[in-house]
């Protein structure tokens, strides 16, 4: 069974430029989920979403927005990018949301903001 | 709220040892999940072993195992048999049930083995 996959791996952008990261979550898992991991601050969560409605949002600005698609891929969107939003962005995918599911992980997003 | 806290600094062990990763968590919620992920410098978090709340006995998946100890709030992992692949970063994490819930993540343990 293929993993979470998300894409792009790696990606270099400009101050005030926009962004999207895509995923693709474990084949027959409806609940998707990202977050932000930083050295400074950790693993933060970002977003959950289970068939195509967003279930829950953490700390974040208006910046930050997601969606997911009829098929459970989802993408994630930053706009007018900021030095500080440079870190690895993972993506989660889970059967169901519940607090015994667990959540499986892609590699990850690098993305480096100059 | 949930909390994970996750203490030791960088963790060294010898190949073929076991070792212990401690974690403790708060909630006031009767009900939640634990669990530990490992993060290799790749970057990818790989889940490990779960344990519920309500879960009589301990975890154990392969070489790892989860001492739960509910009264103390403390879900510690054991890794028996320590190998070279086992060095990475490890996350203690937590989930309640609910509408806003989410799983909470400590800030992790350099675990590095030594041949």
């Amino acid at each position: 069974k293929a993993g979470v996959t998300q894409t792009p791996r790696y990606l270099i952008k400009t101050r005030g430029q926009q962004v999207t990261l895509s995923c693709s979550p474990i084949s027959g898992h409806r609940s998707v989920s990202w977050y932000q991991q930083t050295p400074g601050q950790g693993l933060q969560f970002l977003f959950e979403y289970f068939s195509e409605t967003q279930r829950n949002k953490g700390n974040f600005p208006g910046r930050f927005s997601g969606r997911q698609f009829s098929n459970s891929r989802s993408e994630m969107n930053v706009s007018t990018l900021e030095l500080g939003d440079s870190a690895l962005y993972l993506c989660a995918s889970s059967l169901v949301v519940h607090s015994s599911s667990p959540l499986h992980f892609g590699n990850g997003t690098r993305l480096t903001v100059t | 709220a949930q909390k994970i806290t996750q203490t030791q600094p960088g963790m060294f062990v010898q190949e073929k040892e076991a070792v212990t990763l401690d974690c403790t968590y708060d909630t006031s919620d009767p009900s939640y999940g634990l669990f530990w992920y490992k993060q290799p410098s790749s970057g990818e978090m790989i889940f490990l072993i779960y344990q519920g709340s309500y879960d009589q006995q301990n975890a154990t998946e392969g070489r790892y195992s989860l001492n739960f100890q509910k009264a103390r709030k403390s879900a510690n992992l054991v890794i028996s048999a320590s190998q070279l692949g086992d060095s990475a970063m490890y996350f203690c994490a937590m989930r309640v049930p609910g509408a806003n819930s989410k799983l909470t993540f400590g800030k992790g343990i350099t675990l590095s083995v030594r041949p």
